[in-house]
């Protein structure tokens, strides 16, 4: 089963605008971390954001956490045709001790030159 | 390169055949990952070890699949009498144990004919 619930499912931009990505899980969580991933090949790790974080960022990336709400943001500014992927988010439950990384089902996103 | 290597990239095979598949995790990683991930959705989780330790295995799983880390360094997935359903990439992913970020290997793509 998977977690978290990416927002919307693709998204189709111009190279230079921002592109947000939405994430919905269900149970309590330790952090979140949002992976990219281009066709075929396997993820890449973005960033992580913990529990008792609201926003963070790196780069051309921001990343927001509302715990109460359950939900996560992924904001690329400025995007390039390069950032044309698919954007995962993965979280980790703090609950049971277990120490897998359930994915959602993620945003394709096509920027466009 | 992220460092976790998979072998082979691609597996074709028949129906009822036996398939194994090689992750080797980057070196000083204690924990490996293994998930199948099927066209347009995310990596969903089959299982993990810490060092030679198998810690948790998906209850999705059946026991046509197996899993080994024998010296704690490259791990095996077998699946045995695959059928057509068993078709997917299979993702390996390694990490250190203070960092919670995954490396993922490219996958193996397998397909069931």
């Amino acid at each position: 089963s998977q977690q978290g619930e990416e927002d919307p499912q693709a998204l189709s931009i111009q190279e230079g605008e921002n592109a947000t990505m939405n994430c919905s899980y269900k149970t309590s969580i330790n952090n979140l971390q949002w992976y990219r991933q281009n066709s075929g090949r396997g993820l890449v790790h973005l960033i992580l954001i913990r529990s008792n974080e609201r926003e963070k960022h790196s780069g051309r990336l921001r990343v927001t956490l509302d715990t109460s709400k359950k939900s996560s943001s992924l904001l690329i500014t400025a995007s390039r045709a390069a950032d044309t992927a698919s954007y995962f988010c993965a979280t980790t439950s703090s609950q049971g001790g277990s120490e897998k990384l359930v994915f959602g089902k993620g945003t394709k996103l096509t920027v466009n030159p | 390169d992220t460092g976790v290597s998979q072998d082979p990239r691609h597996k074709i095979t028949k129906r009822g055949q036996n398939v194994t598949f090689r992750c080797d995790p980057i070196s000083e990683h204690n924990r490996l990952y293994w998930y199948r991930q099927t066209l347009g959705q995310g990596p969903e989780f089959l299982t993990y070890f810490q060092n030679e330790a198998q810690l948790e295995k998906s209850r999705l799983l059946s026991d046509r699949f197996s899993a080994e880390r024998p010296k704690g360094s490259f791990s095996t997935l077998e699946i045995q009498r695959t059928e057509q359903g068993d078709s997917a990439m299979y993702l390996c992913a390694s990490r250190e144990g203070a960092i919670e970020k995954l490396f993922f290997g490219s996958g193996t793509q397998l397909s069931v004919l």
